[in-house]
């Protein structure tokens, strides 16, 4: 079956602007997680969502947002980009949304602002 | 607070020997300890879990996992390194809430021919 499908994979935006990621988990699987990878700060959580739902947070700033809809498929969106927004962004689905049973992740879209 | 540390930022080892990459854990309760591995410029690949029962974990392509209570590790292992297993490796663990694990600051292996 199909895996965890992010789009696109890299991007190159400048700054000041506003990016969306997309991110199509494995079929059935109701729960999507977000990740920022950065050198520096490593694997970092994001948001989660479980059937369109935001069910936690990470302590990112409000120019980091997310949505899930109803075929799961969930997108991120970054408004007013930094520098310090280059990372690689990951998502990551699970059929439980039970993070005692870990993820099954995309490969990721790179994102550099210049 | 639920955390992970990786004490060794890199580990080399020449192909065809051991190798360990190392993980300690603090938790409460009982852990759910996992072990990821990333290839350059790819997401994350789930190598193996440990829940409960054996000490000793089996996962993917030849790696395991021991874990030890009492010295709260669990230690990732393979018999014969392969120059292919050069990565890098993550251990992680829920950390409360929904569906969030904690990752440790990652190990790169490099296995030299």
């Amino acid at each position: 079956k199909a895996g965890v499908t992010q789009t696109p994979r890299y991007l190159i935006k400048t700054r000041g602007q506003q990016v969306t990621l997309s991110c199509s988990p494995i079929s059935g699987h109701r729960s999507v997680s977000w990740y920022q990878q950065t050198p520096g700060q490593g694997l970092q959580f994001l948001f989660e969502y479980f059937s369109e739902t935001q069910r936690n947070k990470g302590n990112f700033p409000g120019r980091f947002s997310g949505r899930q809809f109803s075929n799961s498929r969930s997108e991120m969106n970054v408004s007013t980009l930094e520098l310090g927004d280059s990372a690689l962004y990951l998502c990551a689905s699970s059929l439980r949304g039970d993070s005692n049973y870990g993820y099954t992740f995309g490969s990721g879209t790179r994102l550099t602002v210049v | 607070a639920q955390s992970v540390a990786q004490p060794e930022d890199q580990v080399n080892v020449a192909e065809g020997n051991p190798l360990t990459v190392k993980c300690t854990y603090s938790v409460s309760g009982n852990p759910y300890l996992f072990w990821y591995v990333q290839y350059p410029n790819r997401g994350l690949q789930f190598l193996l879990k440990y829940i409960t029962g054996d000490n000793l974990v089996k996962g993917s392509y030849g790696f395991e996992a021991e874990f030890n209570k009492s010295q709260t590790s669990f230690h990732l292992k393979k018999p014969s390194a392969l120059v292919s297993d050069s990565a890098l490796y993550f251990c992680a663990v829920p950390s409360g809430g929904y569906n969030k694990l904690i990752f440790g600051a990652g190990t790169r292996l490099a296995v030299h021919p």
